[in-house]
């Protein structure tokens, strides 16, 4: 059972451009979520997260966007550089619970086109 | 650099044999978290640690077991390997094992069983 899915296997988008990355999760106790960026041969990397409470939450160039009502978020990246390309993972957790593991999606990869 | 260290890189070994992977977590991080990456997967979790204690468990196979030492690094065993054990095996740590504190990773390591 695939609780956080991400349904874009791939994405490409021109250099300048709004890159979206779309995720979605089934289980309602996630209250904690978390996009990581991952390069060839390298560990994931955080980037941003997001608590239950919010809807949305910035930093720089990147943006993320919860809908809890539709169990959905989304990345935002404006605007996109090169060096953003890499595979986007989405992830979640509940933090009520005695753990902070994560569980995460397959991932999207973002290929940024000078 | 995440800070969280990782040996070895690469290793690769025969079916039926068995091997361990290290991980020294972030300064200060008490807690250390195994996942596995398989071909076009999406990181899955295994096992969680937290200050030397079994905090929370995944989908982590009999044939697999790790443990935290009270330097607080960690070692992941695998014994009898298949070919399917085949993956990147990636630890991560955490200031504390609860809450909303993103994961740190290392950079992997790549087991090849053959």
């Amino acid at each position: 059972d695939q609780q956080v899915k991400q349904n874009s296997p791939s994405l490409s988008v021109q250099e300048g451009r709004i890159s979206i990355l779309n995720c979605d999760y089934t289980n309602s106790m996630f209250d904690y979520f978390l996009w990581y960026k991952k390069y060839p041969a390298e560990g994931p990397t955080f980037l941003i997260s997001i608590s239950s409470i919010k809807d949305k939450n910035e930093d720089g160039r990147f943006t993320v966007f919860l809908n809890k009502s539709a169990k959905h978020l989304s990345l935002h990246i404006v605007p996109s550089q090169p060096g953003d390309s890499a595979v986007y993972f989405c992830a979640a957790s509940a933090i009520g619970g005695a753990t902070n593991k994560l569980i995460f999606g397959t991932g999207t990869l973002l290929a940024v086109q000078p | 650099d995440s800070g969280v260290t990782q040996t070895p890189k690469h290793l690769i070994t025969a079916t039926g044999q068995r091997v361990t992977l290290r991980c020294s977590p972030r300064s200060g991080d008490l807690s250390v978290y195994w996942y596995q990456q398989s071909l076009d997967q999406g990181l899955q979790f295994l096992i969680q640690y937290y200050n030397g204690e079994e905090r929370a468990k995944g989908n982590i196979l009999e044939r697999f077991s790790a443990q935290q030492f009270p330097d607080l690094h960690s070692e992941l065993n695998l014994s009898s390997l298949e070919l399917g054990d085949s993956a990147l095996y990636f630890c991560a740590s955490s200031v504390n094992g609860a809450g909303n504190s993103p994961l740190h990773f290392g950079n992997g390591t790549r087991l090849t069983v053959t």
